[in-house]
């Protein structure tokens, strides 16, 4: 596709469901990211896959939170019982390579009620 | 501690006025440092960015500075226009993860 795709671009959940985020980067794109920005913040780094690996996962905040990219294209990000703070947009970027640029998706805005 | 300080938080110019945001950062082994531009309800988008070999560097109406010794960067935003408002954050990044800063909110009003 033209850009990096996201979806849902909205997702609403109750305290202690499932949920997943998919994301789709820009074709041939090898790296890839998640980063969660909650209200009036910078984008704060999640994980980063260089091909259908986890390069760098550091940025996850507890095992509820996990990603894949099994075919090192899409890749989902999988959050377990969900809590009120995991509430955030979840952003998605990818790159030709780990050292330039980032292109990012919309997002999609995590609700947790 | 892998830390970006950003400043304004939020900014106010006349139209054809000059934008001016602050960044600083701790960690020497940062050696990218993008500047991103972000309107409500889109992802970031890269603006211009800077490696720590060069002092300055400019694109367009955007020009950043980069200060080594003093591990400072900042963006100018030259002959501010309202499409230019928005959110910016600076960044920097070594190999992989970027760190953000906090965000500048800039309004430019005609």
């Amino acid at each position: 596709g033209a850009g990096v795709s996201q979806t849902p671009s909205n997702k609403v959940t109750e305290k202690g469901k499932y949920v997943e985020l998919r994301c789709d980067p820009i074709s041939g794109h090898t790296a890839l990211y998640w980063y969660r920005q909650s209200l009036g913040q910078g984008p704060e780094f999640l994980i980063y896959f260089q091909g259908t690996g986890a390069a760098d996962d550091s940025g996850l905040p507890n095992d509820r939170f996990f990603a894949v990219r099994p075919e090192g294209s899409v890749s989902t990000l999988k959050i377990q019982r969900t809590e009120r703070g995991d509430s955030a947009v979840y952003l998605c970027a990818s790159s030709n390579s780990r050292d330039t640029e980032a292109f990012f998706g919309q997002g999609t805005r995590l609700t947790v009620v | 501690q892998q830390q970006v300080k950003q400043s304004p938080q939020s900014l106010i110019v006349q139209k054809g006025g000059i934008s001016i945001i602050n960044c600083a950062y701790e960690n020497t082994a940062f050696d990218y440092f993008p500047w991103y531009q972000q309107f409500p309800g889109k992802g970031p988008a890269l603006l211009i960015a800077i490696r720590p070999d060069v002092s300055e560097k400019k694109e367009g109406r955007f020009t950043i500075s980069f200060n080594k010794s003093a591990k400072q960067f900042s963006l100018h935003i030259m002959d501010s226009q309202p499409g230019d408002s928005a959110t910016y954050f600076c960044a920097a990044s070594k190999a992989d993860k970027l760190i953000f800063g906090t965000g500048t909110r800039l309004q430019v009003f005609p």
